[in-house]
């Protein structure tokens, strides 16, 4: 079975700064690894994925996450939060062979002016 | 074209009563999936439809609840006997055969009393 780990429930940070979300997973078997965002009173958008290939993936507005396979992590960071940033972020890990995605419990990112 | 549609958004209902969530996935996406996302328990998988495949069921919390998706398109999650711990956000998403990336719709909001 498959498990995913999001120690930060909360992460504030002043806009501008750096920011680092957390995640981490366990697995016996390979996987695909995702991040989605929820940003108030809407529902999930995907944010970016790994796959295969390169294990720096990036989203179109200036997050990327890392896949570690020797640390099983997939870190969401940002080098420049904005105040829209303030959202839920939610890592979630798919079994290689099947398409069910098992979700970290999300870390709230506020983002303070 | 449109995304993931669900209805209806919110739902209030006695305790004791049976609820009928809806689904209308985005066209052609065969793969369909509820979630459920509660305060304390997080998303979790509930049960996924490919094509004209037995459904993977094994999120169910009990027998209370079914699924059902008619035509391949359509899917209607169905909770019986409704109890307070089913109050939460009933999530549908969609995906294209063989495609791990799911596209989610807004949800829907269920409160027993």
């Amino acid at each position: 079975a498959q498990s995913v780990t999001q120690l930060d429930s909360q992460v504030p940070v002043f806009e501008e700064a750096p920011v680092e979300l957390r995640c981490n997973y366990s697995s016996s078997v390979s996987v695909y690894l995702f991040w989605y965002v929820q940003y108030p009173n809407q529902g999930l958008q995907l944010l970016l994925k790994y796959l295969s290939g390169s294990t720096l993936v990036e989203s179109i507005n200036g997050f990327e996450a890392e896949f570690n396979k020797s640390q099983t992590s997939f870190h969401l960071r940002k080098p420049s939060v904005h105040i829209s940033d303030t959202a839920e972020y939610f890592c979630a890990v798919s079994a290689s062979g099947t398409y069910k995605y098992i979700f970290g419990t999300g870390t709230r990112l506020k983002v303070l002016a | 074209g449109a995304g993931v549609s669900q209805s209806p958004s919110n739902k209030v209902t006695e305790k004791g009563k049976d609820v009928e969530l809806r689904c209308d996935p985005i066209s052609g996406h065969t793969a369909l999936y509820w979630y459920r996302q509660s305060l304390g328990q997080g998303l979790e998988f509930l049960i996924y439809f490919q094509g004209n495949s037995a459904p993977d069921k094994s999120g169910l919390p009990s027998d209370r609840f079914s699924a059902e998706r008619t035509g391949g398109s359509v899917s209607t999650l169905t909770i019986q006997r409704t109890q307070q711990e089913d109050s939460a956000v009933y999530l549908c998403a969609s995906s294209f055969p063989g495609n791990h990336e799911q596209y989610f719709g807004p949800g829907t909001r269920l409160t027993v009393t």
